[in-house]
């Protein structure tokens, strides 16, 4: 499809469980981006990647959580041993670069259950 | 830091009524400013943006907003709702020119549209 796709869109897991989430960006957009939405916390950021460059990792909340992606397109968030206060819908855009102004465009999201 | 403000988290109006929501920001200078959408199970979807200029902006679906320097706020309005305009509404600021792209997004506002 055209836009930014993402998978499972529904995930439930067990408290201490690894899971990993994906995210396939709009073709030929070099800016990557996952945000957490939580209830009580409204979007958060968590990484941004701009081609080859190093990732962003400022709103990582824990070093549990990890980024990566791969040949500049499909990325994938992971999550160590899922705590609880991990539920969220996590949602990946993308831009077709990194300044401020260019439109985000933003996938679905992925449901994680954590119980 | 830049921070953002919806202070009304449900807003509930009648079909073909008008509607305004609130968005007030903290930052340093004129950031650039955004409106997005969020229906039942879908991701965000951009409104508007505000960059420079006139302050008044239209966007997309009938919706535009206006940007007051001195009351920093950046508050949307549609001058007749319609029954599909019922979703979750988030104002977010950038910094201008910024690479990296990371929107602050406020805590949302649910609005419920009475037939």
């Amino acid at each position: 499809g055209a836009g930014v796709s993402q998978s499972p869109s529904n995930k439930v897991t067990e408290k201490g469980k690894d899971v990993e989430l994906r995210c396939d960006p709009i073709s030929g957009h070099t800016a990557l981006y996952w945000y957490r939405q939580s209830l009580g916390q409204g979007l958060e950021f968590l990484i941004y990647f701009q081609g080859n460059s190093a990732p962003d990792k400022s709103g990582l909340p824990s070093d549990r959580f990890s980024a990566e992606r791969t040949g500049g397109s499909v990325s994938t968030l992971t999550i160590q041993r899922t705590q609880q206060e991990d539920s969220a819908v996590y949602l990946c855009a993308s831009s077709s670069d990194r300044y401020t102004g260019n439109t985000i465009y933003f996938g679905e999201g992925s449901w994680l259950t954590v119980v | 830091a830049q921070s953002v403000t919806q202070p009304d988290i449900h807003i509930t109006v009648s079909e073909g009524a008008s509607l305004e929501l609130r968005c007030n920001y903290s930052y340093g200078a004129t950031p650039y400013l955004f409106w997005y959408v969020q229906s039942p199970g879908q991701g965000l979807q951009l409104l508007l943006k505000y960059f420079s200029g006139d302050t008044l902006v239209q966007g997309i679906k009938g919706f535009e907003a206006e940007f007051k320097r001195s009351q920093s706020s950046f508050n949307l309005r549609k001058p007749s709702v319609h029954w599909s305009d019922a979703a979750e509404y988030f104002c977010a600021v950038g910094a201008p020119k910024a690479a990296g792209n990371k929107l602050t997004f406020g805590g949302g506002t649910r609005v419920l549209v009475k037939p």
